[in-house]
C-alpha cells in the first residue's frame, strides 16, 4: 500500500501570508497526486488534480507542484476563506489520502 | 446541481450490520464509478470502496474487505454499501464520492455530505 505524508500538522497562517503544505508519498506515484480542502463539517472539495492543474472554479492562488514522491500545495495570499484543513490524495494505485493539514488563523 | 445525498447510518453493536444509501442528482448517474469514503471522527479521509459505472468492477480496502459490499442501481440513480460484522473501528462519516477520470487516472471530485455510522455496545 502506498502510504501519504503530510506536513505540517497544523499550520497558523495570517490573511495575505504565503502558505506551503508537503505531502510525501511512500513510493514513486509519478504526478497521479490530488489536493483536496475540506471546512468543518462539509465534504471535500477537489481543488488540484495531476499534481498541479487546477480543478475548474478554484481560484489561481492556489497552486500545486511535484512528482515522483514530493509534492507541495501552495497558497499564495491566504483568504479568510481558506481557513480549513487540506488533504493530499495519490491515486497511482487505488487511493490514499493524507492525515491532513489544518490551516487557521495565526 | 451535482449532488448526492446519503442516508442509513445509525448507532448499531458490534457484529451487526447496516445498510447505506445514496441517492444522486444533477449528473448522469449510469456513466461514473462510485465510491464510498470514510472519515472517523477528528480522523482523516480513507477510502473504501469503489464499483465501476456498469457496476462489474469493484474493489475494496483491506479493512472491510469480506465485511461491506458495495453495489447499484441504475435506475434509482443509487449507490449502496452493504456492511456487515461491524467493529468499533468502523465508525465514521460515509462519504458517497463520483470517480472522476482525471488525466488519464481516476480521483474523485464531487462528495456527498455523509451519514454518520456509530458502532458502540
Amino acid at each position: 500500500d502506498i502510504q501519504m505524508t503530510q506536513s505540517p500538522s497544523t499550520l497558523s497562517a495570517s490573511v495575505g501570508d504565503r502558505v506551503t503544505i508537503t505531502c510525501r508519498a511512500s513510493q514513486s506515484i509519478s504526478t497521479w497526486l490530488a489536493w483536496y480542502q475540506q471546512k468543518p463539517g462539509k465534504a471535500p472539495k477537489l481543488l488540484i488534480y495531476q499534481a498541479s492543474t487546477l480543478e475548474g472554479g478554484v481560484p489561481s492562488r492556489f497552486s500545486g507542484s511535484g512528482s515522483g514522491t514530493d509534492f507541495t500545495l501552495t497558497i499564495s495570499g491566504l483568504q479568510p476563506d481558506d481557513f480549513a484543513t487540506y488533504y493530499c490524495q495519490q491515486y497511482n494505485a487505488y487511493w490514499t489520502f493524507g492525515q491532513g493539514t489544518k490551516v487557521e488563523i495565526k | 446541481q451535482m449532488q448526492m445525498v446519503e442516508s442509513g447510518g445509525g448507532v448499531v453493536q458490534p457484529g451487526r450490520s447496516l445498510r447505506l444509501s445514496c441517492t444522486a442528482s444533477g449528473f448522469t448517474f449510469e456513466n461514473y464509478g462510485m465510491h464510498w469514503v470514510r472519515q472517523a471522527p477528528g480522523k482523516g479521509l480513507e477510502w473504501v470502496a469503489v464499483v465501476g459505472f456498469d457496476g462489474s468492477s469493484i474493489h475494496y480496502a483491506d479493512s472491510v474487505k469480506g465485511r461491506f459490499t458495495i453495489s447499484r442501481d441504475n435506475s434509482k440513480k443509487t449507490l449502496y454499501v452493504q456492511m456487515n460484522s461491524l467493529r468499533v473501528e468502523d465508525t465514521a462519516v460515509y462519504h458517497c464520492v463520483r470517480d472522476a477520470y482525471r488525466g488519464g487516472r481516476n480521483t474523485m471530485d464531487v462528495w456527498g455530505q455523509g451519514t454518520t455510522v456509530i458502532v458502540s455496545s
